[in-house]
């Protein structure tokens, strides 16, 4: 399964439109890219997947570039129970329900 | 939805301890993830028609069972304490979205 890199924590202000990147360089062809939120004492919830270019959703924005190596999570319009963990997860799309999730990055949104 | 019980679960060094899914309705897989304290997710196995379909780096003493009611179960033998950690069930349809529940939370002592 290919890892991933994402940034610890991130700081945003409500109304600010937070995007959080993730590495990926040994991904494989048939890999597909998908997030995952999650807040405490919950399980992670789906939020977008893709494989290239871009998708866009009522709740987010995913845009991957030409080579695949990287991917940028966009959320519009922050509010403070956006405040969660973010994870990037990286896996053939047969395989979906065993991709690894890493550790993710939290997200803090103050007022 | 998926939901799981208990919510919280304290026992001690060696003993035995059940965790109970039930899948949302029509789901035919369910997954078992061990997310420790401050880290992601990790997957411990999944079953597919209640058969093991796929494991991960957890010993033998972390088993599973997938009944046909659309319930499954997660048991852990010979607890240590590093079995402590939120214990999470996702069901899915084959490899469509999965659906996480809420999580069972278990101490060991």
């Amino acid at each position: 399964l290919a890892k991933t890199t994402q940034p610890i924590s991130m700081d945003s202000y409500e109304g600010q439109e937070v995007n959080i990147t993730c590495s990926h360089n040994n991904i494989a062809t048939n890999d597909y890219i998908t997030w995952y939120q999650q807040f405490p004492s919950q399980g992670p919830r789906f939020i977008i997947q893709g494989y290239k270019t871009k998708v866009t959703n009522e709740v987010a924005s995913l845009f991957i570039p030409a080579d695949r190596k990287s991917s940028t999570l966009s959320l519009p319009r922050v509010s403070l129970s956006d405040t969660a963990v973010y994870y990037c997860l990286v896996g053939p799309e047969y395989n979906f329900n065993k991709f690894y999730f890493g550790s993710g990055t939290k997200l803090n949104v103050k007022p | 939805g998926v939901t799981q019980s208990p919510t919280h679960l304290i026992k001690t060094r060696g003993q035995q301890v059940t965790l109970r899914c039930s899948s949302q309705s029509g789901h035919n897989t369910v997954s078992w993830y061990q997310q420790a304290l401050g880290q992601g997710p990790q997957f411990i196995f999944q079953y597919y028609r209640e058969e093991e379909n796929g494991r991960g780096n957890f010993p033998p003493r972390f088993s599973g069972l997938q009944f046909p009611n659309d319930s499954s179960e997660l048991n852990v033998n010979a607890l240590e304490l590093d079995d402590s950690a939120l214990y999470l069930c996702a069901s899915s349809l084959g490899t469509d979205e999965q659906f996480f529940g809420p999580g069972t939370r278990l101490t060991v002592l």
